[in-house]
């Protein structure tokens, strides 16, 4: 059991281009979730897989974010058109179908706009 | 009102003491409690979870869950200054899957 990787680990753009990130859960895991954090605060839900599924997006989900997961194995976050404020830590995490659901969390991607 | 509420601290406490953290939640259906540990750059790492009404250990950790004043804490016993980090307060709701984290509090165990 490797846990959940991210890459990139670091991506720096430019304002107005698109980027595209990975995470591939840890194997076995069904769940697989997108959060994204500032500076200071607790990571905010942005969306939510069960298998290839997408069953929950939050309404900070603007139509600029797409994820996929078409495989029910890794999954994809893009923001195309980034603006500054997109500069966070996007981090991906998941989990089965035991009871517990646990959550657990990969090295996440720093985004920097500039 | 935030869903979930953290004092931002610092909580400064000398090594070997009991290192108490509160998070307070305000939607009633929640049904799951989660603690995570935050170190500086890094993403949270799980500590441990808690479900009924009352205390649950794992080793030097303490969750305690009181339901009907929507509270929760996390004790942390003999703090080592490598416990220094923040602390997320996360819940998760009846009938959904996404976690609602607090702003975390920050902890310095003093050597």
């Amino acid at each position: 059991d490797t846990g959940v990787s991210q890459n990139p680990r670091h991506k720096i753009t430019k304002r107005g281009q698109n980027v595209t990130f990975r995470c591939d859960p840890i194997s076995e895991h069904n769940r697989l979730y997108w959060y994204r954090q500032t500076l200071g605060q607790g990571p905010e839900f942005l969306t939510y897989f069960q298998n290839e599924a997408q069953l929950e997006k939050s309404r900070l989900l603007s139509d600029r974010f797409s994820a996929e997961r078409p495989k029910g194995s890794f999954s994809t976050l893009e923001i195309q058109r980034t603006e500054q404020g997109d500069s966070a830590m996007y981090l991906c995490a998941s989990s089965d179908r035991g009871s517990t659901d646990t959550q657990y969390f990969g090295p996440g991607t720093r985004l920097t706009v500039l | 009102q935030k869903e979930v509420e953290q004092n931002s601290g610092p909580l400064s406490v000398p090594e070997g003491a009991i290192a108490s953290l509160n998070c307070t939640y305000s939607d009633r259906g929640s049904q799951s409690f989660f603690w995570y540990r935050q170190y500086s750059g890094k993403s949270p790492e799980l500590i441990m979870f808690i479900y009924s009404n009352g205390d649950k250990e794992d080793g030097r950790f303490t969750a305690q869950l009181n339901k009907a004043s929507q509270y929760v804490s996390l004790l942390i016993r003999d703090s080592q200054p490598s416990d220094s980090a923040t602390y997320l307060c996360a819940v998760e709701v009846r009938g959904r899957r996404a976690l609602t984290f607090g702003s975390g509090t920050r902890l310095q165990v003093q050597p």
